[in-house]
């Protein structure tokens, strides 16, 4: 089975820009949750979707939002960007809340 | 909620050397899950154990053991024999069923040749 995908793989963004990430999940796959890396505060949730919707969010403003479609790809956008915003975002999948959660390979993203 | 604590931040061996890592969880939850992830220089999360709150059976899997003590709310993760590619940064996770996966800060091991 082919693991997580997400795109991009790395992106360059200035401030005030919004940017589109993509995560599909392992075939099968019906959970999709973000999260977010940075060197400062670790590793921290976004939000879960499980069957197209949002099951548990973060602790991150409303600028960070997301959704995901009936083949369980999910997306998530972040407006307004702001420098503090340059981190890895991280994807992972999984059959259900109970199961194990497996990782893409992240998008890093850069904001100038 | 769930805290994961990993309160090594950085080990650095010799290789061939054994490594202990330590993880201590708090959480209210009965019934839970642990887990611990690697994460080499490329970045990607890769799942190594997980562990049922449920199930206190200690494992060996290859060069891989953990050491789950419900006791003291800990989850120790030992590599032995350590490797070059065991180089990486190691996190201890928590996740309670419909809940979010908690993470540590992390812990990085260093194999020197």
């Amino acid at each position: 089975k082919a693991g997580v995908t997400q795109t991009p793989r790395y992106l360059i963004k200035t401030r005030g820009q919004q940017v589109t990430l993509s995560c599909s999940p392992i075939s099968g796959h019906r959970s999709v949750s973000w999260y977010q890396q940075t060197p400062g505060q670790g590793l921290q949730f976004l939000f879960e979707y499980f069957s197209e919707t949002q099951r548990n969010k973060g602790n991150f403003p409303g600028r960070f939002s997301g959704r995901q479609f009936s083949n369980s790809r999910s997306e998530m956008n972040v407006s307004t960007l702001e420098l503090g915003d340059s981190a890895l975002y991280l994807c992972a999948s999984t059959l259900n809340s109970r199961e194990t959660q497996y990782f893409g390979p992240g998008t890093r993203l850069l904001v100038l | 909620a769930q805290k994961v604590t990993q309160a090594q931040t950085e080990i650095s061996v010799v290789e061939k050397e054994d490594v202990t890592l330590d993880c201590v969880y708090e959480t209210r939850d009965t019934t839970y899950y642990l887990f611990w992830y690697k994460q080499p220089p490329s970045g990607e999360l890769v799942f190594l154990i997980r562990r049922n709150s449920f199930d206190e059976q200690n494992e060996i899997s290859g060069r891989y053991s953990w050491n789950f003590q419900k006791s003291t709310s800990s989850f120790n993760f030992t590599i032995t024999a350590s490797q070059v590619v065991d180089s990486a940064v190691y996190f201890c996770a928590a996740k309670a069923a419909g809940n979010k996966l908690t993470f540590g800060g992390g812990t990085r091991v260093l194999v020197k040749p």
